[in-house]
């Protein structure tokens, strides 16, 4: 069985201030795969990041980063100079790494407001 | 249209009623998914096509839940006998394959009164 948790439910941060969302996750899988997403308040889910398990590398895509560390089954979502059009709901999520790659476990969601 | 189209975006129906979901994924994506998500909390995976044929539907909850994908590009959600728990958000999201990015639609909200 997979399973994600995202023990912050919500976070509120002020404008400027760096900003880390938690993820862990359990799976029996060797090969999986890690996602991101962003749900602002339109609804729809906006892929951030995919990460299969084989490659822990951190990554930095502008103000975001993410920390994969396997050795605690977390992967962890950072926001740097976090702005109020980063507020939404973000979502971590597990996906089997055969041809099923997008058969998503996701977590319950970390509520982040950014305040101006 | 250049992403994922789902329609309605809102659905109230009767407790008891049948309704119908549409997803139009984007050209040329063999893979398509549902998912439900209710309020407050993160989606939950109910089934996936590739092409016409239902890859792996261990995500729907009993039998009143039935997808179809006809002719391997729209597919449509169907729930016979709504019940309150129904009540959710639907979304549906498509993919070039089964392991590239998956793109989602902006959902449709069922409301079974």
């Amino acid at each position: 069985a997979q399973k994600v948790t995202q023990a912050q439910t919500e976070i509120s941060v002020v404008e400027k201030e760096d900003v880390t969302l938690d993820c862990v996750y359990e799976t029996r899988d060797t090969t999986y795969y890690l996602f991101w997403y962003k749900q602002p308040p339109s609804g729809e889910l906006v892929f951030l990041i995919r990460r299969n398990s084989f490659d822990e590398q951190n990554e930095i895509s502008g103000r975001y980063s993410w920390n994969f560390q396997k050795s605690t089954s977390s992967f962890n979502f950072t926001i740097t100079a976090s702005q109020v059009v980063d507020s939404a709901v973000y979502f971590c999520a597990l996906a089997p790494g055969d041809n099923a790659g997008n058969m998503l476990t996701f977590g319950g969601g970390t509520r982040l407001m950014v305040k101006p | 249209g250049a992403g994922v189209s789902q329609t309605p975006s809102n659905k109230v129906t009767e407790k008891g009623k049948y309704v119908e979901l549409r997803c139009d994924p984007i050209s040329g994506h063999t893979a398509l998914y549902w998912y439900r998500q209710s309020l407050g909390q993160g989606p939950e995976f109910l089934i996936y096509f590739q092409g016409t044929g239902a890859a792996d539907d261990s995500g729907l909850p009993n039998d009143r839940f039935f997808a179809v994908r006809p002719e391997g590009s729209v597919s449509t959600l169907k729930i016979q006998r709504t019940e309150r728990g129904d009540s959710a958000v639907y979304l549906c999201a498509s993919s070039l394959g089964g392991s590239t990015e998956a793109f989602f639609g902006q959902g449709t909200r069922l409301t079974v009164v």
